[in-house]
């Protein structure tokens, strides 16, 4: 089956630094790839839509500066939480459908835990 | 806009018992439903889906789901569980026309007990 990859599954990251997550799809093109926020005990929040060769798109009070996405060929999106703060401390998913059609499920990435220091 | 909510956060049961977890959903246009559930530290795995047909669906690991129209439901339900069924569940939607966007519930937490 569509296989999401998603690295690293873990990094612990200082105040103030950068920190990049990728997401790949391992045997399958995705021209849209969506990226999550889950806090403890929560549900997934959809922080942007990484679209091939052009600019994400971003939900309503997710900041464009601070999260930034790049989705420069099908089967690569890479998010990259700027300055981290330890309040941006989460659990950040990934996920991808393999075609466009409205029946193609998601397949997620096993997701990357950030800890900010 | 749509909305997903999972009236109960946590549901204990035994190994062996049946199980249903509740679901409703909230949407002005025609949706697509989903169940997924997340084992610890890990992404979201499909368990079914509803996209149009036959109201009941049945998925992975011997979970099904019934979606009613007129109750905007779709309640999991497994007739015997496992202790590998432990995990959080989320129900899900999407809007047919922006099928792109899901909307994620805030989970139940099935826990087995043995």
């Amino acid at each position: 089956g569509a296989v999401v990859s998603q690295h690293p599954s873990r990094v612990i990251c200082k105040s103030g630094t950068s920190v990049k997550i990728e997401c790949r799809s391992l045997d399958f093109q995705a021209t849209t790839m969506f990226w999550y926020r889950q806090f403890p005990k929560q549900s997934l929040m959809l922080m942007a839509t990484s679209n091939e060769g052009s600019k994400a798109t971003y939900e309503q009070g997710v900041e464009k500066d601070k999260f930034l996405i790049n989705h420069a060929s099908l089967t690569l999106s890479t998010l990259t939480v700027t300055s981290a703060h330890p309040e941006d401390s989460s659990f950040y998913i990934c996920s991808a459908r393999t075609s466009l059609s409205y029946n193609s499920p998601l397949h997620f990435g096993n997701g990357t835990r950030l800890t900010v220091t | 806009a749509q909305s997903v909510t999972q009236l109960d956060s946590q549901v204990p049961v035994f190994e062996e018992a049946p199980v249903e977890l509740r679901c409703n959903y909230s949407s002005s246009v025609s949706v697509y439903l989903f169940w997924y559930v997340q084992y610890p530290n890990q992404g979201l795995q499909l368990l079914l889906k509803y996209l149009s047909g036959s109201t009941l669906v049945k998925g992975i690991n011997g979970f099904e789901a019934e979606f009613n129209k007129s109750q905007t439901s779709f309640h999991l339900r497994k007739p015997s569980v496992h202790i590998s069924d432990t995990a959080e569940y989320f129900c899900a939607v999407s809007e047919k026309t922006s099928y792109d966007k899901v909307i994620f519930g805030p989970g139940t937490s099935l826990s087995v007990i043995p």
